[in-house]
């Protein structure tokens, strides 16, 4: 079936606008998450949904950064006035609901955000 | 919060030889501890993972160890081939009742030399 689809693929913004990611989960997965890829580095958590309980802020690295997400399935991440430092590959991750134990991330192809 | 350490950094074998990369986590109540390739400019591929319940865990090639004790979690490449180089990253969740956040570690570059 379909994977984790994301949009766009590659962004290139000037420093200062508003930008728009979005992700199309696995059908079924009720968990979504975002996280952060700097050029080189590992993964950092930004926020985690989980069916229709309260999201899981704590990754977050400012307050430009807000994520939302329509029942359980489309999400988009938005980043308010935009700085260099925001550049990096934004990842989305899905996953069935958790009940018997962690289950496994499965990861979309991400959006290469560039600012100049 | 947790925190993930991982090593090497790089790491280069020859084909055919095996990989080891390790990692070691801070949490004690983490209790699921995936491994994820990743190929110049792809996804995260999850190629396996463990649960605090078992010590080992193998399929093909790739096999993970996990010492609850020690806190320390290994993987293990075997008759390494070409397409076996990328980037491997560790990362672990501190909870038992569900999906939560991933702590990653900071990945280490395997170059297999042909």
């Amino acid at each position: 079936g379909a994977g984790v689809s994301q949009s766009p693929s590659n962004k290139v913004t000037e420093k200062g606008k508003d930008v728009e990611l979005r992700c199309d989960p696995i059908s079924g997965h009720t968990a979504l998450y975002w996280y952060r890829q700097r050029l080189g580095q590992g993964l950092e958590f930004l926020i985690y949904f989980q069916g229709n309980s309260a999201p899981d802020k704590s990754g977050l690295p400012s307050d430009r950064f807000s994520a939302e997400r329509t029942g359980e399935s489309v999400s988009t991440l938005t980043i308010q006035r935009t700085q260099q430092e925001d550049s990096a590959v934004y990842l989305c991750a899905s996953s069935v609901a958790g009940f018997s134990g962690n289950q496994p991330q499965h990861f979309g192809d991400g959006t290469r955000l560039s600012i100049l | 919060g947790e925190n993930v350490e991982q090593h090497p950094s790089t790491l280069s074998v020859q084909e055919g030889d095996s990989a080891v990369i390790k990692c070691t986590y801070s949490d004690s109540a983490s209790n699921y501890f995936p491994w994820y390739k990743q190929e110049l400019g792809k996804r995260p591929q999850l190629i396996i993972d463990i649960r605090s319940n078992v010590g080992e865990k193998k399929d093909q090639r790739i096999a993970v160890t996990l010492n609850k004790t020690a806190k320390h979690f290994s993987l293990h490449i075997t008759e390494t081939q070409p397409e076996d180089s990328a980037v491997y990253f560790c990362a672990a969740i501190p909870s038992n009742f569900g999906n939560e956040k991933l702590t990653f570690g900071t990945g280490t570059r395997l170059t297999i030399i042909p």
